[in-house]
């Protein structure tokens, strides 16, 4: 398995322009994440999917958008970057909800705003 | 809104000491508590989880304490090797199960 893969590993934008950043896993996870982390702080939920279809909006929401339409795929898009999304992006999965399950993390995308 | 957080940013230890790395929460609804350990580059890697009716959990070389009366969770490495140099974060997650809210991480060093 690769576990949690996300694409591309770095990225600069200018301010306005829209990207698309990938999370992929293989191990058929119901449930899959995307955390930003700023630096010298913890990770902070933007928006989950508990399942194909499903998605909901966690802590720092505004600004991006999500969509699940496969189990395995879970994109993050920025439809309009701003300087204050520049940020370590962390793509996560697990296997699902109702309680605690053990969250898989991927390698994380580095995005620069200028 | 609810938080966690760790007491200290970083922790400088000799090899083959042991390490004690806390954290402070204030949600006393969360139901299990988790650490992670994040290299350098790195996504968050799993270590160990303890649920809310446990005070003590062990794990290889890692013990985790959960003291529910004053909201605090340590971690506690044994005999600490340089490849544990990284920045640790306590996590809690909801109960649904949906979220986890993370501290803001120890740094931790050791010298050899």
């Amino acid at each position: 398995n690769a576990g949690v893969t996300q694409t591309p590993k770095f990225q600069v934008l200018k301010t306005g322009q829209s990207m698309t950043l990938q999370c992929a896993q293989d191990m058929n996870h119901e449930y899959m994440s995307w955390y930003r982390q700023d630096p010298g702080m913890g990770l902070r939920l933007i928006h989950y999917s508990v399942g194909a279809g499903i998605t909901d909006q966690g802590e720092v929401p505004n600004g991006y958008n999500v969509s699940r339409s496969t189990t395995e795929d879970f994109p993050l898009r920025l439809l309009s970057a701003a300087p204050s999304q520049t940020s370590v992006y962390f793509c996560a999965s697990s296997i699902g909800t109702g309680t605690y399950n053990e969250q898989f993390f991927g390698p994380g995308t580095r995005l620069t705003v200028l | 809104g609810e938080s966690v957080g760790l007491h200290l940013p970083t922790l400088s230890v000799q090899e083959g000491d042991n390490s004690i790395i806390n954290c402070a929460y204030s949600n006393s609804a969360s139901d299990y508590f988790i650490w992670y350990k994040q290299e350098s580059g790195k996504g968050p890697q799993f270590i160990i989880d303890i649920r809310s009716n446990m005070d003590k959990r062990q794990g290889q070389r890692v013990t985790v304490l959960l003291n529910k009366t004053v909201k605090h969770l340590s971690l506690q490495i044994a005999a600490t090797q340089p490849g544990d140099s990284a920045v640790y974060f306590c996590a809690e997650c909801n109960q649904a199960g949906t979220a986890l809210i993370f501290g803001k991480g120890t740094t931790l060093s050791v010298s050899s």
